[in-house]
């Protein structure tokens, strides 16, 4: 089983739909857990950074942690064209510097 | 703000030459790091370094070697390019363990 499990898609919504992405994971140590979008031919920028479980919000955004089922969730609400990217998943126990990416999603807003 | 540069945003190089890709960060962060990103493999850590001149491999660092003379600049070098390096190469710093890391803009390298 790989560490860290995302769809990789393609997922293709309408303007102003709202977006489920995903991932799962097997290791129980991981607490610290990003998202970070990418756009085509760019490096990947942090969106969004949790600790352990539970729920933040950031403007159109919310990240969400459920460590008893080692599930981690990003709802975009209200998406937009310029959401179009790809999203990565990232996770790390805190203990050394590695960080465990998911493959990533790529998402497609369409106007 | 925190910014790292690569520099270089893309590179063509031939099999067998050495090659170096640079990587600076302004924000005075201890850890550095460097991945390659390739469709279906998502990004594979190769080497960081969490100190001037102190080194350790990922999970790959076969083909490549890095350099940390000074804590804002970290080095990739291929000694000798070979196709299957062909790949975007991503720069990262951290100011800690527990932070989220900072990415450059990558570099696409095409190696012939």
């Amino acid at each position: 089983q790989k560490e860290v499990e995302q769809d990789p898609g393609p997922l293709s919504v309408p303007e102003g739909a709202i977006v489920s992405l995903n991932c799962t994971y097997s290791n129980s140590a991981f607490q610290y857990f990003m998202w970070y979008r990418q756009y085509s031919r760019k490096g990947p920028e942090l969106l969004m950074y949790t600790y352990s479980s539970g729920n933040k919000e950031d403007g159109r955004f919310t990240a969400q942690v459920d460590k008893s089922s080692k599930y981690i969730s990003l709802f975009i609400r209200d998406s937009q064209p310029s959401d179009s990217a790809t999203y990565l998943c990232a996770m790390t126990g805190g203990s050394n510097y590695k960080l465990t990416f998911g493959k990533g999603t790529l998402l497609t807003v369409n106007p | 703000d925190v910014k790292v540069t690569q520099s270089s945003r893309y590179l063509v190089k031939r099999t067998g030459e050495k090659v170096f890709l640079e990587c600076v960060q302004d924000m005075d962060h201890e850890n550095m790091f460097w991945y390659r990103q390739d469709p279906g493999l998502g990004l594979r850590l190769i080497y960081f370094s969490y100190d001037v001149k102190m080194k350790e491999k990922g999970d790959i660092p076969e083909g490549y070697s890095v350099s940390r003379e000074k804590k804002e600049r970290f080095s990739l070098i291929l000694e000798s390019a070979s196709t299957n390096q062909t790949s975007m190469y991503l720069c990262a710093s951290t100011v800690g363990v527990q932070e989220t890391q900072y990415f450059g803009p990558g570099t696409r390298l095409l190696v012939l």
